[in-house]
């Protein structure tokens, strides 16, 4: 079975600067899809950005990006000129691509982000 | 873009009410829906996945008698609890992902039903 580990509870940094929030993952399976997903007090799910296995590249969004190293299994979020919206509770997600799944998520356990102004 | 849509997104009740709560997907079809629940700061733990036309998958641990699952049709699925008592007081939050887009797809949220249980 595949887990998540995000071993980082709680985070801080300070308003303009970069952080980088770290996840982990246990899997068998050499094709799937890594996501990280943005929960602020509203509680509503936001994708932030997402990765594909078979590609090697790291994914940006904007200020977001990724570093994905697939033989570590290392899926870390990197967040530039951080802002005081970015201030939420951030998951990172695995997701299985082969055939027959059922494109169920598995998430860590959160990591809390607070932006100081 | 695709939206999901849950109702209700707060409800209150007394201990022994059923309470469903209603997951559709607006503008896609969504053969699988996935049902979540989510502590205070904690991470969303995944109940059990919705198929369309046939019986939800339980995650192991989750009652099925206790949660009732139903998808009826490809934009709607429920989840009904049951006899509810303090302890089911939680965050539960619906998603669902186009499969006809490809498996590249990401999944969508709802924005969630905070039950409380009195």
């Amino acid at each position: 079975a595949q887990t998540v580990t995000q071993s980082q509870p709680e985070m801080s940094v300070q308003e303009a600067e970069t952080v980088t929030l770290s996840c982990t993952y246990d899997t068998s399976e050499s094709d799937y899809y890594l996501f990280w997903y943005k929960q602020p007090p509203s509680r509503q799910m936001i994708l932030v950005i997402r990765q594909e296995a078979y590609k090697q590249q790291n994914a940006t969004e904007n200020r977001f990006s990724v570093n994905f190293q697939k033989a570590a299994k290392s899926f870390s979020l990197k967040i530039s000129d951080s802002q005081l919206g970015d201030a939420a509770m951030y998951f990172c997600a695995y997701r299985s691509r082969g055939s027959g799944n059922t494109g169920k998520l598995i998430f860590g356990q959160g990591t809390t982000l607070q932006v100081k102004p | 873009g695709a939206v999901v849509s849950q109702h209700p997104s707060r409800v209150i009740c007394k201990s022994g009410t059923s309470v469903k709560i209603e997951c559709r997907s607006l503008d896609f079809q969504a053969t699988t829906m996935f049902w979540y629940r989510q502590f205070p700061k904690q991470s969303l733990m995944l109940m059990a996945t919705s198929n369309e036309g046939s019986k939800a998958t339980y995650e192991q641990g989750v009652e099925k008698d206790k949660f009732l699952i139903n998808h009826a049709s490809l934009t709607l699925s429920t989840l009904t609890v049951t006899s509810a008592h303090p302890e089911d007081s939680s965050f539960y939050i619906c998603s669902a992902r186009d499969f006809q887009g490809g498996s590249n797809q990401p999944q969508h949220f709802g924005d969630g039903t905070r039950l409380s249980i009195l």
